[in-house]
């Protein structure tokens, strides 16, 4: 079966440090992959999604940026964190099928000071 | 464009009282249909799905039932526990250009059952 994994769980970091936060999907090849942020209030936010690797689409504007140098592993980064990427960060998989439900992982919570 | 509308809530219940959660959708395309629950502090997981018009998802004691003709999945549940306490999300895909197949969520309602 499938399974998907993110770290950290929780990140406490300052203003203006890098960031690099990791997920990988087992037991499946050519998963779509997906970063998305939950800010306080529930609302559920795209932030990119990747077809294949080295595919990145990006939604909106911002000072993160996501890479996929494997199949199944998609890592979301900053050079320079703001007081606003604080949040709830979820990955996601789905199959490069039609119409398939996505599949999330547990979410890092970072919180930036 | 698609956009999915679900009320926002937050819905409060008693044990053992009937639940229904609406959700309206525009679609360009033929979407398929989701059901999500968030528990505190946890990601979201997948609670039911309906792919065509008239399929019916259930899991956990919850259903709904894709309604073509009103563009509508409400979710409904007949007799509500303490533990389904969460925020549920109600979202679409289309495979309508593309092959990201992007969902398209509601805000999430807000749910608590007190005992």
């Amino acid at each position: 079966s499938q399974t998907i994994h993110q770290w950290p769980a929780t990140l406490v970091q300052p203003v203006g440090s890098p960031l690099s936060l990791e997920c990988t999907v087992e037991g499946t090849s050519n998963p779509n992959l997906y970063w998305y942020r939950q800010a306080a209030g529930r609302g559920l936010q795209l932030l990119f999604y990747s077809v294949g690797i080295g595919q990145i689409s990006s939604e909106v504007p911002q000072n993160l940026s996501a890479s996929r140098p494997q199949d199944r592993q998609f890592i979301l980064s900053s050079k320079k964190l703001l007081l606003s990427d604080s949040g709830f960060y979820l990955c996601a998989w789905s199959s490069g099928q039609g119409n398939q439900p996505q599949h999330f992982g547990d979410g890092t919570r970072l919180s930036i000071l | 464009g698609n956009s999915v509308t679900q009320m926002e809530g937050p819905v409060t219940l008693s044990e053992e009282a009937f639940l229904t959660i609406n959700c309206t959708y525009t679609a360009t395309g033929y979407p398929s249909l989701f059901w999500y629950v968030q528990y505190p502090g946890e990601g979201l997981q997948l609670l039911l799905k309906a792919t065509k018009a008239d399929d019916k998802g259930s899991n956990k004691g919850f259903e709904a039932t894709y309604r073509k003709e009103t563009t509508s999945f409400h979710l409904e549940k007949g007799s509500v526990q303490v533990s389904d306490s969460a925020v549920y999300f109600c979202a679409l895909t289309t495979n309508s250009g593309g092959s990201n197949y992007k969902l398209t969520f509601g805000k999430g309602t807000l749910l608590t059952v007190n005992p």
